[in-house]
This record gives C-alpha cells, structure tokens and sequence, in this order.
C-alpha cells in the first residue's frame, strides 16, 4: 500500500487559516468517504479529528473541517492557535491489494 | 472513560519475536472492531493489522504479513499482536487502536504506545 501524499509543512499566524492536503488514488481518497485526519503532538498519541471526509468527533473544536475533491481531500483549520502546532496525519480506508488502511506521510504545522 | 493500554514492548534481538497486549476498559470491548498501529522513530504512522470485533475476520499490512498475526481475547477485554522474525526496520512504538462505530477502519481511540526496540 502506497502512502497518501501531505504536503511536509505548512505554517501561518495566530488568526489565520491553513489547508492541509492529502492526496490518493481512486482506490483509497477517490474511492471511499473513509478519509479522517488525526492531530499529534510530540510524544503522545494521535487524536481523531475528522472522520467520514467531514465529520467532527465529540469534542473537536469547528475549526477544524475536512473536504474531499476526486482523489484529494483537505483539512481546514480556522482561527489558527498556538496549541494547533503539531503534526496532521490524514487515512483512508483501502482496498489497492489488501483491505485496509493507508495514511499520509504526515504534515508539521507550525504556528508562527 | 475509554482506556486502551498498551504492555509487552521492550528490546528484542534481531529474529526473535515480542507478544503485545492491549487491555480495554471503559466500553463494551466486544462489539468494537481493533487494529495495530506503529510509528517507526521520527517517521509517520503505518498501519499493521485489523480484527473484527468476532475476530472471524483479519487483515494484515504487505510489511507485516506472514510475521505478524493479531488476535483478541474478548472475555478479557484485550487485544493482541504476536510479532516473529522481527526486523530492526520494525522498531517503532506500537498503537491500538479502536475503530469508530462507523464503517472504514477510522480510530477514534488510541492507547498511549509500547516501544519496541529490535537490536543486536
């Protein structure tokens, strides 16, 4: 299973709003609505911030929301805060040669 | 509160094999479909292998198939991967992680990680 495709950085202001890319084929991004997005922060575990393409968790602020166009999809966040620094994997369900599950290489926000 | 905890991690010499555990607690562990993943050092996350919530039904990555084999002890709430003829490219620390109760293999709980070292 080859990995979806993120950009390595992505960095802005304090306010200010960021997209994050992720990039697949039709048989992963294009082919499911199974693309979610985690957030993880140096030395702890990843955490759930879209599901489903667009879907929020309980407890997910609405800054952040996830789209999906073809075989890429995006995670938006608005409002940009110190604490969003941190590293943003996207996944999606996949059935390229075996069922399961493939995920980007990772995207190092930095708040500036 | 749900709680995922991983144990069993530690350094392994090249070829050996490790047995990790992940213990549940805080939702009805049996009804909830599982997966394993790692995180090499410094690098992103790889996906290694699912289990249906019965587990009737397993998936494993290229990298791992044939070496590793998952299972699950739902009368004791906990989940296993069972790791052979390991590699030091599979030194990473090692996630459960819960699917959400919707479909597509998408985690939405995550245990705190064991860290497996494979070295001579």
């Amino acid at each position: 299973q080859s990995a979806l495709t993120q950009p390595a950085s992505v960095s802005g202001s304090p306010g200010q709003s960021i997209t994050i890319s992720c990039t697949g084929t039709s048989s992963d991004v294009g082919g499911y609505n199974y693309v979610s997005w985690y957030q993880q922060h140096p030395g702890k575990a990843p955490k759930l911030m879209i599901y489903d393409v667009s879907n929020r968790p309980s407890g997910v602020s609405n800054r952040f929301s996830g789209s999906k166009s073809g075989n890429t999809a995006s995670l938006a966040i608005s409002g940009l805060q110190a604490e969003d620094e941190a590293d943003y994997y996207c996944s999606s369900y996949t059935s390229s040669t075996t069922p399961g599950v493939v995920f980007g290489g990772g995207t190092k926000l930095t708040v500036l | 509160e749900v709680q995922l905890v991983e144990s069993g991690g530690g350094l392994v010499q090249p070829g050996g094999s490790l047995r990790l555990s992940c213990t549940a607690s805080g939702f009805t562990f049996f009804s909830y479909e599982m997966n394993w993943v790692r995180q090499a050092p410094g690098k992103g996350l790889e996906w290694l292998s699912y289990i249906s919530s019965s587990g009737s039904t397993i998936h494993y990555a290229d990298s791992v198939k044939g070496r590793f084999t998952i299972s699950r002890d739902n009368a004791k709430n906990t989940l296993f991967l069972q790791m052979n003829s390991l590699r030091a490219e599979d030194t990473a620390v090692y996630y459960c992680a819960r699917d959400t109760p919707a479909a597509g293999n998408q985690f939405d709980y995550w245990g705190q990680g064991a860290l497996v070292a494979v070295s001579s």
